[in-house]
């Protein structure tokens, strides 16, 4: 199965703040990483998926990059509504697997 | 709009069987695959299993392979889970995800999400 590693997995930040949330996956995946947004009581919310692209309805502030085993989530200037765990995913094989998620916070 | 709502859930012993169901409207849902990803409380996300629209590949995570079935009723726009020989680790919020793909067709993603039904294994 292929892990997939996410830092830091606390971050306290304030608003307006750039952000940067890592993933790394212990083998080369190409573009196959998604991210999601989950905020408490509800379910995740893809944010990005094959790695850079946006999502139809999510703010241009998330940005994704990355390819092989590391990819980069960047929240360019942090909104109150952005304080949520963020997670990756991979689909370049089954088990699709998750990181363990990155919670944010105000700080 | 996309909806996708789970039910099914509810408090089972150990070793006793349930199963959920997930309901799909606003899309045509024998045009894409379907899977259950799920949640213990205060943990991270699992993926479980997924089928694809034809029911011909299905596959399963290891930790309910040959215990959890995934099955699909096109005509009923429905998605379900039959979980047998349940575990006390079973035990999470149960959401089913829709797969997409992107533009090439290369990768894919969970796109539309339910919002959970529980499950709870507890004697």
């Amino acid at each position: 199965d292929i892990q997939m590693t996410q830092s830091p997995s606390s971050l306290s930040a304030s608003v307006g703040d750039r952000v940067t949330i890592t993933c790394r996956a212990s083998q080369s995946i190409s573009t196959s990483l998604n991210w999601y947004q989950q905020k408490p009581g509800k379910a995740p919310n893809l944010l990005i998926f094959a790695a850079s692209n946006l999502q139809s309805g999510v703010p241009s502030r998330f940005s994704g990059s990355g390819s092989g085993t590391d990819f980069t989530l960047t929240i360019s200037i942090l909104q109150p509504e952005d304080f949520a765990t963020y997670y990756c995913q991979q689909s370049y094989s089954n088990p699709y697997t998750f990181g363990q998620g990155t919670n944010l916070d105000i700080k | 709009e996309v909806h996708l709502v789970e039910s099914g859930g509810g408090l089972v012993q150990p070793g006793r069987s349930l199963r959920l169901s997930c309901a799909a409207s606003g899309f045509t849902f024998d045009d894409y695959a379907m899977h259950w990803v799920r949640q213990a409380p205060g943990k991270g996300l699992e993926w479980v299993s997924g089928i694809t629209w034809n029911s011909e590949i299905i596959e399963y995570a290891d930790s309910v392979k040959g215990r959890f079935t995934i099955s699909r009723d096109n005509a009923e726009n429905s998605l379900y889970l039959q979980m047998n020989r349940l575990r006390p680790e079973d035990t999470a919020l149960y959401y089913c995800a829709r797969l997409n793909y992107d533009t090439s067709g290369s990768t894919h993603h969970f796109d539309s999400w339910g919002q959970g039904t529980l499950v709870t294994v507890s004697s």
